[in-house]
């Protein structure tokens, strides 16, 4: 079975740092999907980014990127120039590539940005 | 983007009554969706999958009985909790494919607070 291990269950910066969000995951699988969430207060999700394991260049959106170190089994997220809309919980999550389309999630890090 | 959206937002109910909550994809038609129950602070665990017109496969641990799933379309999947009790309190959010391509995007409703009294 995977399992997805965050942690850091509290992050707090200041508006336009940067930050990076920690996880490690583990499984016996040579290919996945990972992927970062953001869970706002209003509870919605929505992805921030993804990666696949058979892709060597960390994923980029925008501010948010990836470090992504497979023999490490490390997927971390940063954040450059922080916003106060930043602030909300952060998943990580894996997905095998075979079978069922089925999201594990980390515990989740709450990231706080302050004015 | 793709738009899922799950009704009601927050219900309550008394021990021993059944709730249902649908869960809708609004712009695409959705061949696999998914339910998660989330307890405060903590993650989401999947509860089940479900694929349109076929039986839901449930998690390990998740009671088949207590939480009845129905896929009858493929834009709504409904999630019954029968003979609820107060421990069934929780926030179930669902969420849709597009397809079965590895990897896809999960599209996350906005969830359903439970609160059973």
């Amino acid at each position: 079975a995977q399992t997805v291990t965050q942690s850091q269950p509290e992050m707090s910066v200041q508006e336009a740092e940067t930050v990076t969000l920690s996880c490690t995951y583990d499984t016996s699988e040579s290919n996945y999907y990972l992927f970062w969430y953001k869970q706002p207060p209003s509870r919605q999700m929505i992805l921030v980014i993804r990666q696949e394991a058979y892709k060597q260049q960390n994923a980029t959106e925008n501010r948010f990127s990836v470090n992504f170190q497979k023999a490490a089994k490390s997927f971390s997220l940063k954040i450059s120039d922080s916003q106060l809309g930043d602030t909300a919980m952060y998943f990580c999550a894996f997905m095998k590539v075979q079978g069922a389309q089925k999201l594990v999630f980390g515990q989740g890090t709450r990231l706080t940005i302050n004015p | 983007g793709a738009v899922v959206s799950q009704h009601p937002s927050w219900v309550i109910c008394k021990s021993g009554t059944s709730v249902k909550i649908e869960c809708r994809s609004l712009d695409f038609q959705a061949t696999t969706m998914f339910w998660y129950r989330q307890f405060p602070k903590q993650s989401l665990m999947l509860m089940a999958t479900s694929n349109e017109g076929s039986k839901a496969t449930y998690e390990q641990g998740v009671e088949k009985d207590k939480f009845l799933i129905n896929h009858a379309s493929l834009t709504l999947s409904t999630l019954t909790v029968t003979s609820a009790h107060p421990e069934d309190s929780s926030f179930y959010i669902c969420s849709a494919s597009l397809d079965r391509t590895p990897g896809n995007e999960q599209f996350f409703g906005p969830g359903t607070r439970l609160t059973v009294l």
